[in-house]
């Protein structure tokens, strides 16, 4: 199986400050990596992915992290504006025995100060 | 173009009461999952559909079942709703199982 795990539950930034934003992950089998963010009463929306065969991709403002060294995947969150203020969660996908499975981890909630 | 649609957004059930959750979604994707979640948790996966007229368990798939009987819905029901399925409930789908995914809303259940 797989479990994945987020090293801090909630994160506070200054305004104009980067963040980030870190997840553990335990099968070294996984293969694809997914960050996703949820504003408030709304469902989860796509930042970014990665897979294995990459250690970094970059995005508009957000750049992913990995190490499969280590199994830890991170999301970088340039110039943070207080429309970045969400729950973000990774995603970790790898093939089990009989299907293709994704594990959601905790969330982080990210407050941003003015 | 609406994406996942999810209805209704919130519903309050008796205990024993049964309901339906519906979702639809318009951009053609085969596969289809519905998530339930948890205050302070991860997304846990329900029930998952890789196309019409196939269906597969999830992590928590007790109490609830699903049909998906075309490619655009993906029903969920509860047949015997219990205290323990109030949470918020989403629905999504995908090109495939290991690329980006598209949420719905949302439900919000509560059974009381």
């Amino acid at each position: 199986g797989e479990s994945v795990g987020l090293h801090l539950p909630t994160l506070s930034v200054q305004e104009g400050d980067n963040s980030i934003i870190n997840c553990a992950y335990s099968n070294s089998a996984s293969d694809y990596f997914i960050w996703y963010k949820q504003e408030s009463g709304k469902g989860p929306q796509f930042i970014i992915d990665i897979r294995s065969n990459m250690d970094k991709r970059q995005g508009q403002r957000v750049t992913v992290l990995l190490n499969k060294t280590v199994k830890h995947l991170s999301l970088q969150i340039a110039a943070t504006q207080p429309g970045d203020s969400a729950v973000y969660f990774c995603a970790v996908g790898f093939r089990g025995s009989n299907d293709y499975k994704l594990s959601f981890g905790a969330g982080t909630t990210v407050t941003v100060r003015a | 173009n609406a994406g996942v649609t999810q209805t209704p957004k919130f519903r309050i059930l008796k205990i024993g009461q049964s309901m339906t959750l519906q979702c639809t979604q318009d951009m053609n994707h085969n596969y289809m999952y519905w998530y339930r979640q948890d205050p302070g948790m991860g997304l846990k996966l329900i029930y998952y559909s890789v196309g019409a007229g196939i269906t597969d368990k999830g992590e928590v798939p007790n109490g609830y079942n699903v049909s998906r009987s075309t490619t655009e819905d993906f029903p969920l029901r509860l047949e015997l709703a219990a205290p323990s399925q109030t949470s918020v409930y989403f629905c999504a789908s995908s090109y495939g199982p290991n690329t980006e995914a598209f949420f719905g809303q949302g439900t919000r259940l509560t059974v009381v």
